[in-house]
């Protein structure tokens, strides 16, 4: 089943300590991007990536990393999270980078952090 | 910069009944526009791509028609059903390509049994 995997779904963390939410696709798709969603904020992207080794910042990357060392797999790290990105986080493929092919969504892992 | 805008907020419905949901965005130089339904606790699942060459796109119950010129899109459910009920979220590439969505708030729909 072509899908867009997130782990962990739930995650309750600490301030500072380091966390990796990971994103796998099976489809072979070339873009994947990380979106973070907040009540009265709606969805904001973090980082995309347009291929392996390619990566760019979004419209809020502050306190985030990315990685992509296989077209696979998207990860996104947390260095030393704060409680302000206590939020709900969504991985997302699509084949190219071109506007005529529609993003998948993965199922979206949410965080606290205390 | 690309502002998506979603009305109304919310919107509840008696089952069997028609509905349209709207979105509106600020830069009409765009190349697709998606629609997207999520449940509370879920992921988005793609609904409706309409590319912007097209002027409708239809999927089962599902019709969605986009006016670059005005800047809009509007997602017109039919004989709607609780199962419907959910955020519909509007979403259009910014900068000319699909690197990022810039999405709506969305429509909370409820459809009464």
């Amino acid at each position: 089943e072509a899908q867009v995997t997130q782990n962990p779904r739930y995650l309750i963390t600490v301030t500072g300590k380091k966390l990796t939410v990971t994103c796998s696709q099976n489809m072979n798709h070339e873009y994947m991007s990380w979106y973070r969603q907040d009540p009265g904020l709606g969805l904001r992207q973090i980082y995309y990536s347009m291929n392996v080794e390619v990566t760019d910042k979004g419209d809020v990357p502050e306190g985030y990393k990315v990685s992509r060392k296989e077209k696979r797999n998207f990860p996104l790290i947390l260095e030393s999270p704060s409680p302000n990105q206590t939020s709900l986080y969504f991985c997302a493929s699509s084949l190219e980078v071109q506007p005529t092919y529609e993003q998948y969504f993965g199922p979206g892992t949410r965080l606290t952090v205390t | 910069k690309q502002e998506v805008t979603q009305i109304p907020a919310a919107l509840s419905v008696p089952e069997g009944e028609n509905l349209v949901l709207n979105c509106s965005f600020t830069d009409s130089a765009i190349y697709n526009l998606q629609w997207f339904r999520q449940d509370p606790g879920k992921g988005l699942t793609s609904l409706l791509l309409i590319q912007s060459s097209q002027r409708e796109q239809t999927s089962g119950r599902l019709n969605a028609s986009l006016d670059k010129s005005s800047g809009r899109s509007t997602l017109y459910i039919a004989a709607s059903q609780p199962g419907d009920s959910a955020t519909y979220l509007c979403a259009v590439p910014s900068g000319g390509s699909n690197y990022k969505l810039t999405f709506g708030k969305g429509t909370l729909l409820t459809v009464n049994p």
